[in-house]
């Protein structure tokens, strides 16, 4: 069954360090998203990214976030300069476009921890 | 501001019983309603959905109902298995394509 992978499953980072995290999305999905979990809250919207373009995003997604599809297969947060509250789970997920009712499917996730 | 509230962090429950999750949401603009089911150390698994022009939705031992007047929608598991021991999330969207406003999560224990 396809499945959505992330890479790396563990990040630890310096404050004030550029991060990557990784995503492969399920190969005939055309939406894609970052969501992320800080431990003991509930799991936030990021940011959307259909067509080769941020579709939506959330206040939380500011200027220090971007989100790149290199390739055909791949899909990235990059975090500029990591602050300590950026350390949570961060979830990548996608969608097909005829997903009857936004059913999304996550990946496995990407624990930051930012020291 | 909580637009998705599940309002009871924790659930037990017996094997072979019936498990009912609540989750109640106050955007009227939202259209389709999902649960995910969590493992520590793991993405949200996708479970039902149900869209709002409907009120009830099944797949095997789960049912999603929507009260759309009440803007409140619930998940039942029956026979709940201990396999089923997970933290629960309700998710709401307007439309397809757009964010997923997920609740707090509801953590059911399943016991034999």
């Amino acid at each position: 069954e396809p499945e959505v992978t992330q890479t790396p499953s563990h990040q630890v980072t310096q404050m004030g360090q550029e991060v990557i995290l990784r995503c492969v999305p399920i190969s005939n999905h055309l939406y894609f998203y970052w969501y992320r979990q800080i431990l003991g809250q509930k799991v936030e919207f990021l940011v959307s990214f259909y067509n080769n373009e941020i579709s939506e995003k959330s206040e939380i997604f500011d200027d220090q976030f971007s989100v790149e599809r290199p390739d055909g297969s791949n899909f990235t947060l990059k975090i500029r300069s990591t602050k300590l509250e950026d350390s949570a789970m961060y979830f990548c997920a996608s969608s097909p476009t005829s997903g009857i009712y936004n059913e999304q499917f996550f990946g496995p996730g990407t624990r930051l921890t930012v020291l | 501001d909580q637009q998705v509230k599940q309002n009871s962090p924790s659930l037990s429950v017996q094997e072979g019983r019936i498990s009912i999750l609540n989750c109640d949401y106050t955007n009227s603009m939202f259209d389709y309603f999902l649960w995910y089911k969590k493992y520590p150390a793991e993405g949200p698994t996708f479970l039902i959905s149900i869209s709002s022009i409907k009120d009830k939705n099944e797949d095997g031992r789960f049912t999603v109902f929507l009260n759309k007047s009440a803007k409140h929608l619930s998940l039942h598991i029956v026979p709940s298995q201990p396999g089923d021991s997970a933290v629960y999330f309700c998710a709401a969207s307007s439309q397809a394509g757009t964010a997923l406003i997920f609740g707090k999560g509801t953590t059911l224990s399943v016991s034999s």
